[in-house]
């Protein structure tokens, strides 16, 4: 079993739809959690990053982590062609500043116009 | 915010040449910096982690005498891929940790490395 299970895609929805993205995890050590975009033969960027449980909100993105069932989502709203990416979740038990990140496959999201 | 500049951004080689890839932080003191290696349609896989004047620990199945990180300063980190072949042919980026809250994980972005 892998530390981290993200549903690889493709998915693909029409320009304006609430997008779902999700990871599961193993390892209840990991206390933080983030979510990259990747887009094609670029590094990933950052877009969100979580401490412990709860729910953060940045613009159209609204990440929630539920450590009790170990499982954290990632959500678009009113999504855009020009969220067309790959999307990873990553996390850590060791903190930001140098704990070794665990990734996620990455889910590749399609925004049609 | 915190930068991260890697280079080159693409490299073709022949086999057995060597290969090296830079990564700078531009803006902040990177004391962990990270190496990982991308195939296409895959998640990142973390090569090595290395920090400043110390050598790099490899992750298992990682050889440490092919893929050779340098952590000379706080601000620079390379990755030599030695004696190449096809099969090194991958995307590889770096990612650095700085010190103080907020810097979190920056990533540079990419090499493309082609060995024929």
């Amino acid at each position: 079993q892998k530390e981290v299970e993200q549903d690889p895609g493709p998915l693909s929805v029409p320009e304006g739809a609430i997008v779902s993205l999700n990871c599961t995890y193993s390892n209840s050590a990991f206390q933080y959690f983030m979510w990259y975009r990747q887009y094609s033969r670029k590094g990933p960027e950052l877009l969100m990053y979580t401490y412990s449980s709860g729910n953060k909100e940045d613009g159209r993105f609204t990440a929630q982590v539920d450590k009790s069932s170990k499982y954290i989502s990632l959500f678009i709203r009113d999504s855009q062609p020009s969220d067309s990416a790959t999307y990873l979740c990553a996390m850590s038990a060791g903190g930001n500043q140098g704990g070794k990140l665990i990734f996620g496959q990455g889910t590749e999201l399609s925004v049609k116009p | 915010g915190a930068v991260v500049s890697q280079h080159p951004s693409r490299v073709i080689c022949k086999s057995g040449t060597s290969v090296k890839i830079e990564c700078r932080s531009l803006d902040f003191q990177a004391t962990t910096m990270f190496w990982y290696r991308q195939f296409p349609k895959q998640s990142l896989m973390l090569m090595a982690t290395s920090n400043e004047g110390s050598k790099a620990t490899y992750e298992q199945g990682v050889e440490k005498d092919k893929f050779l990180i340098n952590h000379a300063s706080l601000t620079l980190s390379t990755l030599t891929v030695t004696s190449a072949h096809p099969e090194d042919s991958s995307f590889y980026i770096c990612s650095a940790s700085g010190r103080g809250p907020g810097y979190g994980y920056t990533f540079g972005s990419g090499t493309r490395l082609t060995v024929v």
